[in-house]
């Protein structure tokens, strides 16, 4: 079965550095989102990606945050200067199209920011 | 503003029994509902979902109700089993100003099945 991937599983950085998580949706989907999840937290939205744009964006996705679709497979979020609260599970997922609403997630990738 | 929430933080039961899981939401206009088991050190994982046009919708041991009139939505588990140890999540389709959609998640409540 399709399965959402994500990579790397785990990422350590410094405060200020810039990291970028890896997504490879399921190859037939057309809508991409992040979304995070502080640990014992709830999962929030972060962003909405479709027709290589961003839909629809959080209060969490400011100017630090950006995403992109660089190829066919793979669905990208940079986080320019990391901050201490940046520390998360990001989660990638995605559904096929606007009927199908059902979003698969990705297993995630914890960023543990020092 | 918008919230999808959870009356129980933590809920045991014994291996057999049943479970229900239950989610309270305060957007009267939403349409679609997805039920979520997150297991440790992985992402959500789909159970169940349920559009507002029906107030019942059952799978494979599981069921989830969904009762408008007081904004609330269950999963039932039926004989559950250790595997089903994990949080819960009810996700609240929202529809964002461009046309897609996001999901407003709980809090989340975390199933232990005792042997």
């Amino acid at each position: 079965e399709p399965e959402v991937t994500q990579t790397p599983s785990h990422q350590v950085t410094q405060m200020g550095q810039e990291v970028i998580l890896r997504c490879v949706p399921i190859s037939n989907h057309l809508y991409f989102y992040w979304y995070r999840q502080i640990l014992g937290q709830k999962v929030e939205f972060l962003v909405s990606f479709y027709n290589n744009e961003i839909s629809e964006k959080s209060e969490i996705f400011d100017d630090q945050f950006s995403v992109e679709r660089p190829d066919g497979s793979n669905f990208t979020l940079k986080i320019r200067s990391t901050k201490l609260e940046d520390s998360a599970m990001y989660f990638c997922a995605s559904n096929p199209d606007r009927i199908k609403e059902t979003q698969y997630f990705g297993p995630g990738t914890r960023l543990l920011v020092l | 503003g918008e919230s999808v929430g959870l009356h129980l933080p933590t809920l045991s039961v014994q291996e057999g029994d049943n479970s229900i899981i239950n989610c309270a939401y305060s957007n009267s206009a939403s349409d679609y509902f997805i039920w979520y088991k997150q297991e440790s050190g992985k992402g959500p994982q789909f159970i169940i979902d349920i559009r507002s046009n029906m107030d019942k919708r059952q799978g494979q041991r599981v069921t989830v109700l969904l009762n408008k009139t007081v904004k609330h939505l269950s999963l039932q588990i039926a004989a559950t089993q250790p595997g089903d140890s994990a949080v819960y999540f009810c996700a609240e389709k929202a529809l964002g100003v461009s046309g897609t959609y996001k999901y407003i998640f709980g809090t989340g409540t975390r199933l232990k099945v005792l042997a």
